[in-house]
């Protein structure tokens, strides 16, 4: 079956340095790749998509790559801040042709950033 | 631009009743769906309506059902509810059919 795979557990890290987070998936050929934030209580912000046929791509302190062989997707945040802190979701799309919106999301890691 | 806007944003409902969620889409957005989200199952896809059609169903029993007005508002329906129905339901609207834009939600509680 179909899985989407996010470490569960909280990444703690320092103001200042690089948060990477993981997304893993199985039995799925995304047409792409998208990164939501969301903050408790409210719904999730898009990010940054990527498509199945780019490696890398960036925004501002943010990254993101797709490696459709592995299947993993890497999120970076460089110098991150304290108002980092949230959930990170990853999503994916399968691109089936039956056209329209139908995202999987993977259950998100909560990021810490201490001051 | 205003956002997506949900009403209500918090609802408290008892087991058997059921419930009307509204969703108002971004101006010129045309595709709207449906999310449940709970703390054991996560973000899971309810439906996708365009055009005033459901172009995508998720996974759950047919007492969920939605639908859209030509203006593309939609609203969601939950029928006979049960208490494993509590969870945050959030809209998004999209325009390109790629990145989605959400609402805050409603907040359902089932007693």
């Amino acid at each position: 079956s179909q899985k989407i795979e996010q470490n569960s557990e909280a990444l703690n890290i320092q103001e200042g340095k690089t948060a990477t987070l993981t997304c893993n998936y199985t039995n799925y050929s995304p047409a792409y790749l998208q990164w939501y934030r969301q903050d408790p209580g409210r719904g999730p912000v898009f990010l940054l998509l990527i498509r199945e046929n780019e490696k890398e791509k960036r925004k501002e302190r943010l990254k993101v790559t797709f490696d459709t062989t592995l299947k993993q997707s890497l999120f970076h945040i460089t110098a991150s801040q304290p108002a980092d802190s949230a959930t990170y979701l990853c999503a994916l799309e399968s691109g089936n042709n039956n056209a329209g919106n139908m995202l999987t999301f993977g259950g998100g890691t909560r990021l810490m950033v201490k001051p | 631009k205003a956002g997506v806007t949900q009403t209500p944003r918090y609802l408290i409902k008892t087991r058997g009743q059921q419930v009307t969620l509204s969703c108002s889409p971004i101006s010129g957005h045309r595709s709207v769906s449906w999310y449940q989200q709970t703390p054991g199952q996560g973000l899971q896809f309810l439906f996708e309506y365009f055009s005033e059609t459901q172009r995508n169903k998720g996974n759950f029993p047919g007492r969920f059902s939605g639908r859209q007005f030509s203006n593309s508002r939609s609203e969601m329906n939950v029928s006979t509810l049960e208490l494993g129905d509590s969870a945050l339901y959030l809209c998004a609207s999209s325009k390109t059919g790629s990145e989605q834009f959400f609402g805050p939600g409603t907040r359902l509680t089932v007693l």
